[in-house]
C-alpha cells in the first residue's frame, strides 16, 4: 500500500547542478502534481499532469521541467540549480473523477541548493 | 496574489477546548474546499471537504463550515486533542479538468495538554 513514493527523501545541490526528482503512484490515478513548500508561502504548484501524456504549468514553473514518464511516474528537473529553489518539494496525484477525497501526497522531497 | 488565505500563522488552543481555523477566498469560480493536515517531514494527509452547495459538512470531531457570500471557510475541531497538533492548509479548486488545488500558507495548531 505505498500510494506515492519520492525519492530522494534529501538532497544537497551546489549552485547549477542539475538533478531530478523522481514520483510514483501505485493508485492507477490520472493526474500528478508537483508542489513546492516555503515558510510563509504555503504549498505552491510548480507543474501539474491531468492525465498520461499532458503536462502543463502551474503558479510557479521557471526553472523547473517535468515528464510523464508514463501513468505511474512524474519526474520534476531541476536544469540548473539556484538557491531560490531550496524547498521541500511534494508530490501528489488524483483521480479524475470526483473530489471526495482530493490529493493523495508523497512525504517530500527536501532540497538545499548551496 | 493570494486567491486562498489563512490570515493565522499560528494558533494556541487547551485541550479537550474548540480549536477554529479560519480561511477566506477571492475566486467566485472556486466549487470545492478542502483541509489538509501536516506532520513534520510528511506529506499533507487529507482532512474534510466541502462542496459550495452546501454550508456544512461534519466528519467526528471534525466540521467545515462555508460562508459562500463572505468566500470564507472555517474548520472546528471539538474537542481538540494533542495529537491535532500539526499545520492545517485549506485548499480549494474550481473543479476543472484539472483539478488543481489552490492551497493557503497554512495555520499551526497547537494544542496544549
Amino acid at each position: 500500500n505505498a500510494g506515492v513514493t519520492q525519492t530522494p527523501k534529501f538532497q544537497v545541490l551546489k549552485t547549477g547542478q542539475s538533478m531530478t526528482l523522481q514520483c510514483a503512484q501505485d493508485m492507477n490515478h490520472n493526474s500528478m502534481y508537483w508542489y513546492r513548500q516555503d515558510p510563509g508561502m504555503g504549498l505552491r504548484l510548480i507543474y501539474y499532469s491531468a492525465s498520461e501524456g499532458t503536462t502543463d504549468k502551474g503558479e510557479v514553473p521557471n526553472g523547473y521541467n517535468v515528464s510523464r514518464l508514463n501513468k505511474r511516474e512524474f519526474s520534476l528537473r531541476l536544469e540548473s540549480a539556484a538557491p531560490s529553489q531550496t524547498s521541500v518539494y511534494f508530490c501528489a496525484s488524483s483521480a479524475r473523477q470526483g473530489f471526495g477525497y482530493g490529493y493523495t501526497f508523497g512525504s517530500g522531497t527536501r532540497l538545499t541548493v548551496v | 496574489d493570494q486567491q486562498v488565505k489563512q490570515n493565522s500563522p499560528s494558533l494556541s488552543v487547551q485541550e479537550g477546548r474548540i480549536s477554529i481555523l479560519n480561511c477566506d477566498y477571492t475566486n467566485s469560480m472556486f466549487d470545492y474546499f478542502l483541509w489538509y493536515k501536516k506532520y513534520p517531514a510528511e506529506g499533507p494527509t487529507f482532512l474534510i471537504s466541502i462542496s459550495s452547495i452546501k454550508d456544512k459538512n461534519e466528519d467526528g470531531r471534525f466540521t467545515v463550515f462555508l460562508n459562500k457570500s463572505a468566500k470564507h471557510l472555517s474548520l472546528h475541531i471539538v474537542p481538540s486533542q494533542p495529537g491535532d497538533s500539526a499545520v492545517y492548509f485549506c485548499a480549494a479548486t474550481d473543479g476543472g479538468a484539472t483539478n488543481k488545488l489552490i492551497f493557503g500558507t497554512g495555520t499551526l495548531l497547537a494544542v496544549q495538554p
